[in-house]
């Protein structure tokens, strides 16, 4: 079971938007930068956005991350075929000292 | 560019010790925390631990007591040693740039399959 909880999978059509929710405490979300990361099947996951909100070099505006109190959520614009993949949430744990990621979500563009 | 490149041997069995180690090409060295994230198959990824060009370490408490992860500044290496493996322990292990206590990594090694058997 993992510190951060995120949805098992989310869906949505071509062109929509779509919001993957990761939840926590304040021992970790609450006091700490988050971290979201794209991983398509084989390889190593890819940084998308730190520190809450801002986005890695080279990747596009459709991806944003926000963040209030123990939540945080990435949402993901004008959807396509290629975004699908799995989406982890990150984050300092302050009581544990040690990093955590949530369980992961999977995106399907139907 | 700064590049990731793990090796190590991938094939294990029960109670034996995981070794793996990672160089890092281009870029500076000191000027980061240097993680290890393990992902066991069809499951989400767990962050190891993480150490600094001076040895700084931070375990993840449930593996603390079997883990050590160490540095060689002259070769820009870092090395990961797990003891006492058992079948949770197969899993891919990366190693990743990271900056201390941010969870931000950014690049990532290729990830090596590190299978343990009974």
């Amino acid at each position: 079971q993992s510190v951060l909880t995120q949805p098992p999978s989310v869906s949505a059509a071509p062109g929509q938007k779509v919001a993957i929710s990761c939840s926590g405490s304040s021992s970790n979300i609450g006091n700490n930068y988050v971290s979201w990361y794209q991983q398509f099947p084989g390889t190593a996951p890819k940084l998308l956005i730190y520190e809450n909100n801002k986005r890695h070099s080279g990747i596009p505006d459709r991806f944003s991350g926000s963040k209030s109190g123990t939540s945080a959520t990435l949402d993901i614009t004008g959807l396509q075929t290629g975004d699908e993949a799995d989406y982890y949430c990150g984050t300092w744990d302050s009581s544990l000292s040690a990093g955590v990621f949530g369980g992961g979500t999977k995106l399907t563009v139907l | 560019q700064v590049q990731l490149q793990q090796w190590g041997a991938g094939l294990l069995k029960s109670s034996e010790t995981l070794s793996l180690t990672c160089a890092v090409y281009g870029g500076s060295f000191n000027d980061y925390f240097w993680s290890w994230i393990r992902q066991p198959p069809g499951k989400g990824l767990e962050w190891i631990g993480e150490i600094n060009h001076s040895g700084s370490t931070n375990y993840i408490p449930s593996l603390k007591s079997r883990v050590t992860i160490s540095v060689d500044t002259s070769k820009k290496q870092f090395s990961l040693k797990l003891s006492s493996v058992t079948a949770a322990d197969t899993a891919v292990y990366y190693c990743a740039r990271g900056r201390n206590m941010l969870m931000r990594f950014d690049p990532w090694g290729q990830g090596t399959l590190v299978t343990v058997s009974s």
